[in-house]
């Protein structure tokens, strides 16, 4: 069945980087997100990666994809206290499927 | 500025009584979806529709209903059958199908009092 699982906290210090991870099981999903909710606040979407790719990275953030493992992860470096917030992945093998959400608590 | 708008932010609504979220849109997206999120629970999809005049049951549609009258709107009605009604309520639009961003409004929190 479609399921998507992430840990559902983490708290690293200001300047750590942070690893969030994230496991689903529908093998024929296109597109693997991440998205980002604030407190009281919809979803924004922070990065994609097309289930061909291994890796991408946009400025701070880097997205691992292991196909075989069906295991996606996104770490931030150089986490800032902005970042806090709680965030999402989801897979789109025919329906967008969300994870419960990880929140993450930055410590000065 | 293009996007999308739910209204309002916070609803309170007595049991047993029917109740209509709003959503508006001024992407030109096709696709709209509307759905639930619980603490801990992540987000669940309630309904969506990939075209005007036509819309599909998500996972948990049992005590809502929607239409899809027009592109822009596509307003979701928490009825007294839902036995549970109080959450964060989240409206979403894309261009296209599931492979397209979705872009999500600011929610409405909805509390039976």
């Amino acid at each position: 069945g479609e399921d998507v699982e992430q840990s559902l906290f983490l708290s690293v210090r200001e300047g750590d980087s942070s690893v969030i991870n994230c496991t689903y099981t529908d093998s024929s999903s296109t597109y693997l997100y991440w998205y980002k909710q604030e407190p009281g606040a919809g979803l924004q979407l922070l990065t994609y990666i097309f289930s061909n790719m291994d890796m991408k990275q946009d400025q701070r953030l880097t997205v691992l994809l292991n196909k075989k493992d069906k295991h996606l992860s996104l770490r931030i470096a150089d986490t800032q206290t902005g970042d806090s917030a709680i965030y999402f992945c989801a897979e789109s093998g025919g329906k967008l499927i969300f994870g419960q959400g990880t929140e993450l608590s930055v410590k000065p | 500025d293009g996007g999308i708008t739910q209204s309002p932010k916070y609803l309170f609504r007595k049991e047993g009584q029917n109740v209509t979220l709003s959503c508006e849109q001024n992407l030109n997206h096709d696709a709209m979806y509307w759905y639930r999120q619980d603490p801990g629970q992540g987000l669940r999809l309630i309904y969506y529709s990939q075209i005007v005049n036509d819309f599909q049951k998500g996972d948990i549609a049992e005590g809502y209903s929607v239409s899809r009258e027009k592109k822009e709107s596509f307003p979701l009605t928490v009825t007294s059958a839902q036995k549970n009604p109080t959450a964060f309520y989240l409206c979403a639009s894309s261009a296209g199908g599931w492979d397209t961003e979705a872009f999500f409004g600011q929610g409405t929190r909805l509390t039976v009092v």
